[in-house]
């Protein structure tokens, strides 16, 4: 099985400045086929399911604001939130969907500073 | 927007069994690999099992081999998860999920239902 690992577990950032979540994956994710990195990026919310934020590790899902990217290749990656805004205070999974089992990162916890 | 709604959760007894539906709906349900995720009360998220567009092909996570089913109803735009032999550690709250497929490629999972909550306890 491929093994996700996230860090850090949590951070606190301030309104406006730049949130990093690294994602390490056990095993390369790129899949020679099409060259596209099997890495999902989720966010969570109390009480809510998960939402797509990005996939193929840094394309954006319909509908994320910009502030969201995602980068890396291979098994290192990085979620970024450019300028942290209150509404993304959340729980945020990585997820490898390369093979099977699909498996996720732990959670980074983000929070406002 | 594709809208998914699990039902059939509920408080068990080890060892007893559940199923579990979810309705799709908005979705060319035939068109994509289905899941089932589930996460524990304040833990992460766990992969459970998937189907294939035709329901011939399932795969299953090693802590529910042999115990779940997963099945679909492509007419009826279901998807099934029967539960056998539950556990005290298979509660849960229970996701309905639907990969999503671009230029032929997944690409995560990119619909949710609102999940249930299954409950194994005596």
């Amino acid at each position: 099985d491929i093994v996700m690992t996230q860090s850090p577990d949590s951070l606190a950032v301030s309104l406006g400045e730049r949130a990093t979540i690294n994602c390490k994956s056990s095993q390369s994710l790129l899949h020679s086929s099409n060259n596209k990195n099997y890495l999902a990026w989720y966010q969570q919310k109390p009480g809510h399911p998960p939402k797509l934020l990005i996939y193929w590790a840094s394309t954006r899902h319909s509908g994320v604001p910009e502030r969201f990217s995602g980068s890396g290749s291979g098994t290192d990656f990085t979620l970024t939130i450019s300028s942290l805004q209150a509404d993304d205070v959340a729980l945020y999974y990585c997820h490898q969907y390369y093979n099977t089992p699909r498996t996720f990162g732990p959670g980074t916890t983000v929070d406002i500073k | 927007e594709v809208e998914l709604v699990e039902s059939g959760g509920g408080l068990v007894q080890p060892g007893g069994s559940l199923r579990l539906s979810c309705a799709a709906s908005r979705i060319s349900f035939s068109d994509y690999w289905m899941s089932w995720v589930r996460q524990a009360p304040g833990k992460g998220l766990e992969w459970v099992a998937n189907i294939d567009q035709g329901g011939s092909e399932q795969y299953y996570a090693d802590s529910v081999t042999g115990r779940f089913s997963i099945s679909r109803d492509n007419a009826k735009k279901f998807l099934y998860l029967q539960m056998n032999r539950l556990r005290v550690e298979d509660t849960a709250v229970y996701y309905c999920t639907r990969e999503k497929i671009q230029d032929e490629a997944p690409g995560g999972f990119d619909s949710w239902g609102q999940g249930i909550l299954v409950t194994v306890s005596s």
